[in-house]
């Protein structure tokens, strides 16, 4: 079956520090990537995406690459900014999913002046 | 331009009782998408519309919910007969092309309280 797995929360960090958040996936077939952003208050926003393996989604600094090898989408950024504060999804979806996403249960991300 | 919306934004209501959930996607998007986010979980997929049809509904979890997009463009969710298992935050999106490749648009969510 298709699945998301995400690091689990919270994570706080200080302001400039270098972010990792890890994301590995089940899937049949060969899936697309996403990581959506959720801000406080605000609805699910689009943050960067991979549709093949080995493609780097990049988006406001965050980037992330398409492992198939090891199955992985990890959403890195080198310096947070307190803006950054939100949750964040990784995402999987494709043609072999049919018409759904698949999300993981989020992480939150508190970043500290 | 505008972007999804959800109304209402928050809804309180008895077990037992009947409610609906309304969605007005991007203008032109065929492509609708109903999820429900759980506290602390990522959004579950309930049902996709393309155009006016269901195209898919095997996230409803029981008969008690139903969907409709009678026009193409609006869509309601309802709810039967609620239970407080129900309450969570229902989000909708919309996609200009069917698929799940492409990018969905998301609304800001109804939050549903079931007392």
């Amino acid at each position: 079956g298709n699945s998301v797995t995400q690091m689990e929360g919270p994570v706080t960090l200080s302001e400039e520090a270098f972010l990792t958040i890890n994301c590995t996936y089940t899937a049949t077939g060969y899936p697309s990537l996403f990581w959506y952003v959720q801000y406080p208050g605000e609805g699910l926003q689009l943050l960067l995406k991979a549709t093949k393996a080995d493609d780097k989604g990049s988006n406001k600094g965050f980037e992330a690459t398409y492992r198939k090898e090891t199955t992985s989408f990890h959403l890195e950024k080198g310096s947070v900014q307190v803006s950054d504060s939100a949750v964040y999804f990784c995402a999987l979806g494709g043609p072999n999913t049919g018409n759904q996403f698949y999300f993981g249960t989020g992480t939150s991300l508190t970043v500290i002046p | 331009g505008a972007g999804v919306s959800q109304t209402p934004s928050n809804k309180v209501t008895e077990k037992g009782k009947y409610v609906e959930l309304r969605c007005d996607p991007i203008s032109g998007h065929t492509a609708l998408y109903w999820y429900r986010q759980s506290l602390g979980q990522g959004p579950e997929f309930l049902i996709y519309f393309q155009g006016t049809g269901a195209a898919d509904d095997s996230g409803l979890p029981n008969d008690r919910f139903f969907a409709v997009r009678p026009e193409g463009s609006v869509s309601t969710l309802k709810i039967q007969r609620t239970e407080r298992g129900d309450s969570a935050v229902y989000l909708c999106a919309s996609s200009s092309t069917p698929g799940s490749i492409y990018e969905q648009y998301f609304g800001p969510g109804t939050r549903l309280t079931v007392t």
